[in-house]
């Protein structure tokens, strides 16, 4: 049973608009949750965070929200970047959790 | 060294062969992680490492896969008689504490393809 769930395996957007990537998770013991970014043949590298006592996160063109009573998260970027195609990966960890679950990934594509 | 390292790239294997991944992590990580991606999947934990102990194996699908860290610092995941579902990215990932809160960095990974 997937704890952490990216419905959309793809998502097109145009430069300059605003990408929404989502994700779901079913634990309710989680409270930290990661956003990761994969380019193809290289590792996935971190993005940003957002610790579950706050409901957004904003680092630059990245913002992160989080609705605990949904258990649902969404990462914004505005405005989208060519650069920014790669595939997205959402993670979430537990109190004294050692390891990261991840979701299956949507994969962003920004037309120039 | 810089960051995390993974070799081989890529392995290309016959179903039946036992292989050998290594990962390197970043000097002075004490936690180590291994996850694989199947194609058209999600990152599957496999195993995790905190120095040369693994507290956590829960992720590893099944007896013909183990693996190893020796020195605190180098692991190594293998798989005995490959099968073909086994085909994978295998990535390895290290970070400081092995909190989850912590970010995690990871390798390029190890392309496995089992024919």
């Amino acid at each position: 049973d997937q704890q952490v769930k990216q419905n959309s395996p793809s998502l097109s957007v145009q430069e300059g608009r605003i990408s929404i990537l989502n994700c779901d998770y079913t634990n309710s013991m989680f409270d930290y949750f990661l956003w990761y970014k994969k380019y193809p043949a290289e590792g996935p590298t971190f993005l940003i965070s957002i610790s579950s006592i706050k409901d957004k996160n904003e680092d630059g063109r990245f913002t992160v929200f989080l609705n605990k009573s949904a258990k649902h998260l969404s990462l914004h970027i505005v405005p989208s970047q060519p650069g920014d195609s790669a595939v997205y990966f959402c993670a979430a960890s537990a109190p004294a959790g050692n390891m990261l679950t991840f979701g299956g990934g949507t994969r962003l594509m920004v037309k120039p | 060294g810089a960051g995390v390292s993974q070799s081989p790239s890529n392995k290309v294997t016959e179903k039946g062969k036992d292989v050998e991944l290594r990962c390197d992590p970043i000097s002075g990580h004490t936690a180590l992680y291994w996850y694989r991606q199947s194609l058209g999947q999600g990152l599957e934990f496999l195993i995790y490492f905190q120095g040369n102990s693994a507290p956590d194996k829960s992720g590893l699908p099944s007896d013909r896969f183990s693996a190893e860290r020796t020195g605190g610092s180098v692991s190594t995941l293998t798989i005995q008689r490959t099968q073909q579902e086994d085909s994978a990215v295998y990535l390895c990932a290290s970070s400081s504490l092995g909190q989850g809160m912590e970010k995690l960095f990871f390798g390029s990974g190890t392309q496995l393809s089992v024919l």
